[in-house]
């Protein structure tokens, strides 16, 4: 069954520094996501992207953030000038239409120090 | 503010119990409900739901959705060890080609042998 991959799988960062979180979606989606999960907290929506271009992001989305689709396959997070509070389970999401739901990927954990 | 409310927190049951998952949502823009299971890191889809009444069934787990009274549940029968993980209920939320989901906080059950 067709997956979302999520590399790394963790990734420790001192703080203040710049990480990049890697994600494959499923090869002929079209709308990409990430959410991220704080440690014993919901699952929170962070950016959606399509036709690349960025359709929504949350007030979490700060100017810190940003999200690229390099080229025909991959997805990036890129988190500048981490805070001890971007610590988290960042999840990558792809779905091939509107209709379909959506897949996750494994999730990449972030721990900043 | 969108909010969705899962019941109860945490369960614990003996193979073969039958469970019953809650979940309420208040949100603007509703276009779908999604059950999904998390057990060690991807949540792993199990249901989108958009019609009230419509029983959803896959083996041995159902799922309703009740848009009049706007809450859902997650049936499963014969539980098994497997089943244990926390168990998201989200929903979809948006408009045009701007969805994202809005995640309750999760049920945690525990199926003990």
């Amino acid at each position: 069954e067709p997956e979302v991959t999520q590399t790394p799988s963790h990734q420790v960062t001192q703080m203040g520094q710049e990480v990049i979180l890697r994600c494959v979606p499923i090869s002929n989606h079209l709308y990409f996501y990430w959410y991220r999960q704080i440690l014993g907290q919901k699952v929170e929506f962070l950016v959606s992207f399509y036709n690349n271009e960025i359709s929504e992001k949350s007030e979490i989305f700060d100017d810190r953030f940003s999200v690229e689709r390099p080229d025909g396959s991959n997805f990036t997070l890129k988190i500048r000038s981490t805070k001890l509070e971007d610590s988290a389970m960042y999840f990558c999401a792809s779905s091939e239409t509107l209709y379909l739901g959506y897949t996750f990927g494994s999730g990449t954990r972030l721990t900043v120090v | 503010e969108d909010k969705v409310v899962q019941s109860p927190l945490s369960l614990v049951v003996h193979e073969g119990d039958t469970v019953t998952l809650n979940c309420s949502y208040e949100v603007t823009n509703f276009r779908s409900l999604l059950w999904y299971k998390q057990e060690k890191k991807a949540p792993t889809f199990l249901f989108m739901l958009t019609s009230s009444g419509i029983e959803k069934k896959s083996g041995r787990l159902s799922s309703i959705l009740d848009k009049k009274e706007l809450f859902s549940i997650l049936n499963i029968t014969a539980t098994q060890t497997g089943d244990s993980a926390i168990y998201l209920c989200a929903v979809e939320v948006g408009g045009g080609s701007n969805y994202k989901l809005t995640f309750g906080k999760g049920t945690l059950l525990t199926v003990n042998p």
